[in-house]
């Protein structure tokens, strides 16, 4: 099975300040298409989880520009820009390339 | 508007069985694949099974294997996971997942909000 690795486990971070989250996968994500399939999800607190991007670096609808996806092979960023107050949740990156599916033990995105 | 609806979560006996089901709406239900992930209390997710648009293959993590079986009523718009030989393990929030399309798997655009199962005696 692909394991994905996040760091850190928790972020504490300032309003307005910027943030990033890694993922490394334990192989290369890269489809036999060309596609790497790396989604990122948000999870706020009492909240289902939210697809924020997918294919590494493509923002879904009503997704912030704040938000945004980088990396290739097999390591993974999640920036968001400026934090604001309703970034706060635990966001995990899944990957969709290899059966099983499988996701990051998460990240916890709290206000300092 | 995509809305996924589960039901059937409750409290059950280990080696006991469940049925959930997701009601499904705001889509052409029988052209989208469809997945189950579960979240154990304070855990992390955990992809489950993915079922293709027709119902014609069906997918499952290691640890369902053999004891769940996805099935999908495409007449009813209905998502269905059965779960047989429950297991502590087992105890989670299974949520009804829509993917883009009838045959991609794991984009999981979509989420319902969940029904909660217990496996406890």
């Amino acid at each position: 099975d692909v394991v994905m690795t996040q760091s850190p486990l928790s972020l504490p971070v300032t309003l307005g300040q910027p943030a990033s989250i890694s993922c490394r996968s334990s192989q290369s994500l890269v489809y036999s298409d060309g596609n790497t399939y790396l989604n990122w999800f948000q999870q706020r607190p009492g909240q289902s989880p939210r697809r924020l991007i997918y294919k590494v670096s493509n923002r879904d609808s009503g997704v912030p520009d704040r938000f945004s996806g980088s990396g290739s092979g097999t390591d993974f960023t999640l920036n968001i820009s400026r934090v604001e107050a309703e970034d706060v949740g635990v966001y995990y990156c899944m990957q969709n390339t290899h059966w099983p599916l499988t996701f990051g033990g998460g990240t916890k995105v709290e206000i300092k | 508007e995509v809305q996924l609806l589960e039901s059937g979560g409750a409290l059950v006996q280990p080696g006991g069985s469940l049925r959930l089901s997701c009601a499904a709406s705001g889509f052409i239900f029988s052209t989208y694949a469809m997945s189950w992930v579960r979240q154990a209390p304070g855990r992390g997710l955990e992809w489950v099974s993915t079922i293709r648009d027709s119902g014609g293959s069906t997918f499952y993590a290691d640890s369902v294997k053999g004891r769940f079986t996805i099935s999908r009523d495409n007449s009813k718009n209905t998502l269905y996971l059965q779960m047989n030989s429950l297991r502590a393990e087992d105890t989670a929030l299974y949520y009804c997942v829509k993917e883009s399309s009838g045959t991609s798997y794991g984009g999981f655009p979509h989420w319902g909000q969940g029904t909660l199962v217990t496996v406890s005696s």
